[in-house]
């Protein structure tokens, strides 16, 4: 068990809808990841946050959207859903950021298919 | 650009055998590359990692290999054994945003009997 709670495990839905997806990271921890995992595809980054503030970037694209709230807590959120967004989505947490950033732990992962 | 190659994307080995996965990446500001072990259904994990100031680190039977002139580094696992059966992910830290950590494509990697 890593520490990390995503939720939910899996959600099926249809296209041109809009789902949320959430992550509770490690206690301590105030960096968040969200990665990307198309089938037998790599770990593709999305958007990454600390303490509440976009940190940085990847190819995500303009339907997804994310946040981190106070509690360090952080949701992904995708819309317009195609086909193409079936993947599965991992959350990671660390304690640090920037050039202390170091392991990543990272949760079961939501599994999201698209009809 | 950020990115980093990773060769091969699939590899047989015989049980016992020795393992090699090469990573180039080529943002050369760079300082940070972990290894990451996904076994099948599960999320990955990290299984070996290197800073820029050293150039090889050990741990039991798998070993990490930098070098950072040619921008390459090397997951090497020695006596391989059916539990090593998984993908293998390396990674890097970017050096232009250091939040960033970029995976390379995957190794399947698959232990023969």
């Amino acid at each position: 068990d890593s520490g990390v709670t995503q939720t939910p495990k899996h959600l099926i839905t249809a296209t041109g809808q809009r789902v949320t997806l959430r992550c509770s990271p490690r206690s301590g921890d105030l960096s968040v990841y969200w990665y990307q995992q198309s089938l037998d595809q790599g770990l593709q980054f999305l958007i990454q946050y600390y303490n509440g503030e976009e940190r940085a970037k990847g190819n995500i694209l303009e339907r997804f959207s994310a946040q981190q709230f106070p509690d360090l807590h952080s949701e992904l959120n995708l819309s317009s859903l195609e086909l193409g967004d079936s993947a599965l989505y991992f959350c990671a947490s660390s304690v640090a950021r920037g050039l202390a950033a170091g392991e990543l732990f990272f949760g079961e992962g939501s599994r999201l298919t698209v009809l | 650009g950020e990115n980093v190659e990773q060769h091969p994307s699939t590899l047989s080995v015989q049980e016992g055998d020795s393992a090699v996965i090469k990573c180039t990446y080529s943002d050369s500001a760079s300082n940070y590359f972990p290894w990451y072990k996904q076994e099948l259904g599960k999320r990955p994990q990290l299984i070996i990692d290197i800073r820029s100031n050293v150039g090889e680190k050990k741990d039991q039977r798998i070993a990490v290999t930098l070098n950072k002139t040619a921008k390459h580094f090397s997951l090497h696992i020695t006596e391989t054994q059916p539990e090593d059966s998984a993908v293998y992910f390396c990674a890097y830290r970017s050096g232009s945003s250091a939040s960033k950590i970029i995976f390379g494509s995957g190794t399947r990697l698959s232990i023969r009997p």
